[in-house]
């Protein structure tokens, strides 16, 4: 089964408005941790918002929130007024378990959101 | 600056031969991973790696081998037993013992076997 689903292949969104990324994930471990990466067209994988299991409150990071509704097991990624430069394939991506060393999990990948801007 | 260096970032290569990806990272993480992506995939595990001379296998293994002599480096060969080389080649690091960090990821290499 997959662990993580993101079920929009592509995503268009005009520019200056708000856009969601939805991410639904699938564990039994009661301690996690989920992200998003951006990746542009040049293939770097770049980090934008973390939301560990236990954090109470939704993660923000400038113009990017995380809805975390763990009840539901989601972790939809707002964008908000977006921009050109937004435009870019979009990864959740979850790490299970906790603890120190190798007791950690590797990150787990959904595959992909392709969001377009539109000036 | 510090990051993670991969090079090179085009590399071609003829069925039959193996290959080797370079990673380099000047940030003193401990933990180093390679990922495989195919066109319209999420990124697989190959390799990890928490400690100097010490690895593990990942999800998609075969066909690959990794060595971790430097605590800075971190190579991938694609041997000819891979039978699917044809993919972009990611490798991050990260601090070890904290599941909340992030993992900070190279360019890439995209290599092509023919």
């Amino acid at each position: 089964a997959q662990k993580i689903t993101q079920t929009q292949p592509g995503m268009f969104v005009q520019e200056k408005e708000a856009v969601t990324l939805d991410c639904t994930y699938d564990t039994s471990d009661p301690s996690y941790g989920l992200f998003w990466y951006k990746q542009p067209s040049s293939g770097e994988m770049i980090f934008l918002i973390y939301q560990g299991s236990y954090d109470q409150q939704n993660a923000t990071e400038g113009r990017y929130s995380l809805n975390f509704q763990k009840a539901r097991k989601s972790a939809n990624l707002v964008i908000s007024a977006s921009q050109l430069g937004d435009s870019a394939m979009y990864f959740c991506a979850m790490r299970e378990g906790t603890g120190y060393g190798g007791s950690q999990g590797n990150l787990i990948f959904g595959k992909g959101t392709k969001l377009s801007v539109k000036p | 600056d510090g990051g993670i260096t991969q090079s090179p970032k085009y590399l071609f290569r003829k069925e039959g031969q193996n290959v080797t990806l370079s990673c380099e990272q000047n940030l003193n993480h401990d933990a180093m991973y390679w990922y495989r992506q195919d066109p319209g995939q999420g990124l697989r595990l190959i390799y990890y790696s928490q400690i100097v001379n010490d690895f593990q296998k990942g999800d998609i293994a075969e066909g690959y081998s990794v060595s971790r002599e430097k605590k800075e480096s971190f190579p991938l060969t694609v041997t000819s037993a891979q039978k699917n080389p044809t993919a972009f080649y990611l490798c991050a690091s990260s601090i070890r013992g904290r599941s909340s960090y992030e993992q900070y990821f190279g360019p890439g290499t995209r290599l092509t076997v023919t």
